[in-house]
Parts: structure tokens; C-alpha cells; sequence
């Protein structure tokens, strides 16, 4: 059960490029988020979906865009990459919560993005 | 904006000694959860709490809610170098989650 997927592990972009990373989970989940993770800043959302064809916006949305055609893939695109977008970026899905309320959250192994 | 902080944020402390984490938050919310990262790897759920007055413990962990003060605690018991990881409280708002900064702990032998 491979759980979250992100690919590319690693990328090395120069400014102004774009590129778009990819999130698949196979655990039919409902919920997809897209988050960075800095230096002493914890993660910041950038955006989430609640389903599939939806989108909202999280906490750092600009500068990202994402789309969700297809329930178990979420696409977090970078248009124009600039510097400050260098970061580890996470995946991460959960299931509808329900009457139980439990939302946890299962992480993909991250994303490596340096911007030069 | 919902804020979440956490304290402290680097720890160093002794094997076989006893501390607690504290995570505060901003807005009303009776979902918070525990997550540890240890470096280079990505999050993995340690707790999950529900209510006001919920307590969970796993081996030498266990955490804690009172929502009515808005905080979480995470108390380490007799702390082994197996535990020395970041620790992140996130809290859930209508399925949004926000973190705290994280607290990096280090278990000296």
C-alpha cells in the first residue's frame, strides 16, 4: 500500500521557470492539502481540496496554483518561480472525518525545491 | 487568522528526565492533533484529541487538551534518545489544519 506519493523528490529550478508537483494517494480519500514546510515556521498551507474538481485556497496560496481532476491526484503548479519558493513541500490526504471526527492527516515524503 | 504557537521551540534535555511541550492556540476548536518528524522524513500522527479533557498516551508520550484554555500539552516521561525528534501540534478548523513551528528535541545519553 503505497499510501501518499509525491514526485519529484527533488528539484532544482532557476527563477522564473515552472514546474508542477505531483501528489496521488490510493487510499481514496476525500481531502488533499498541499503545504511548505520552512525553517523554524512549521507548515503553511498553500492550498487544499475537499474533493474531486474543488479547490480553496490556504494560509500561502500565492504564486501556486492547483488542480484536482481526478479524486486520487492533486497538482500543485508553480507558474514563475521566484527564490522565496525555495522549501520542502508535503502532501497530505485524509478521509472524510464523519460522526467520528478524526481527521488525521498521512503525509507524502516530501518535495525538495530549490529556486536559484 | 488562526495562530498556533508553540513552546519551546528547541529542547535539550537529559535522558531519563521529564518535560512537557505547550501548544496555544487562537480560535475555538476541539481537534487538535500531535505529529512527530524526525530529520529529513516527513510527518507521522502520534495523538488525536477530540474533546476538552482528553488525554492520550503512547509509551513514554502523552498528551493532553483543554479547550477552554485553548492548549495542548505534550509531556515526556523519562525521556530516551529514541524520542529526539520535532514535534508539531496542529490544530483542526473546519478541516484546515494549522501547525505550530514545531519543537525540536534532543535526548542527550
Amino acid at each position: 500500500n503505497a499510501g501518499v506519493t509525491q514526485t519529484p523528490k527533488f528539484r532544482v529550478l532557476k527563477t522564473g521557470q515552472s514546474m508542477t508537483l505531483l501528489c496521488a494517494q490510493d487510499m481514496n480519500h476525500e481531502y488533499m492539502y498541499w503545504y511548505r514546510q520552512d525553517p523554524g515556521m512549521g507548515l503553511r498551507l498553500i492550498h487544499y481540496s475537499v474533493g474531486e474538481g474543488t479547490t480553496a485556497k490556504g494560509e500561502v496560496p500565492d504564486g501556486y496554483n492547483v488542480s484536482r481532476l481526478k479524486k486520487q491526484n492533486f497538482l500543485l503548479g508553480l507558474e514563475s518561480a521566484a527564490p522565496s519558493q525555495t522549501s520542502v513541500y508535503f502532501c497530505a490526504s485524509s478521509s472524510n472525518p464523519g460522526a467520528s471526527g478524526a481527521n488525521v492527516l498521512t503525509f507524502g515524503a516530501g518535495s525538495r525545491l530549490t529556486v536559484l | 487568522e488562526l495562530k498556533v504557537e508553540q513552546n519551546p521551540l528547541f529542547l535539550s534535555m537529559q535522558e531519563g528526565k521529564n518535560y512537557t511541550i505547550y501548544c496555544n492556540y487562537s480560535t475555538t476548536s476541539d481537534r487538535l492533533y500531535w505529529y512527530r518528524q524526525d530529520p529529513g522524513k516527513s510527518l507521522e500522527s502520534l495523538f488525536v484529541l477530540l474533546s476538552n479533557g482528553a488525554v492520550k498516551q503512547e509509551g513514554r508520550l502523552m498528551a493532553s487538551l483543554d479547550t477552554k484554555a485553548r492548549l495542548s500539552t505534550l509531556h515526556i516521561t523519562a525521556a530516551v534518545h529514541d524520542l529526539s525528534a520535532t514535534y508539531f501540534c496542529a490544530v483542526d478548523n473546519f478541516n484546515k489544519f494549522y501547525f505550530g513551528s514545531g519543537t525540536k528535541l534532543n535526548v542527550k545519553p
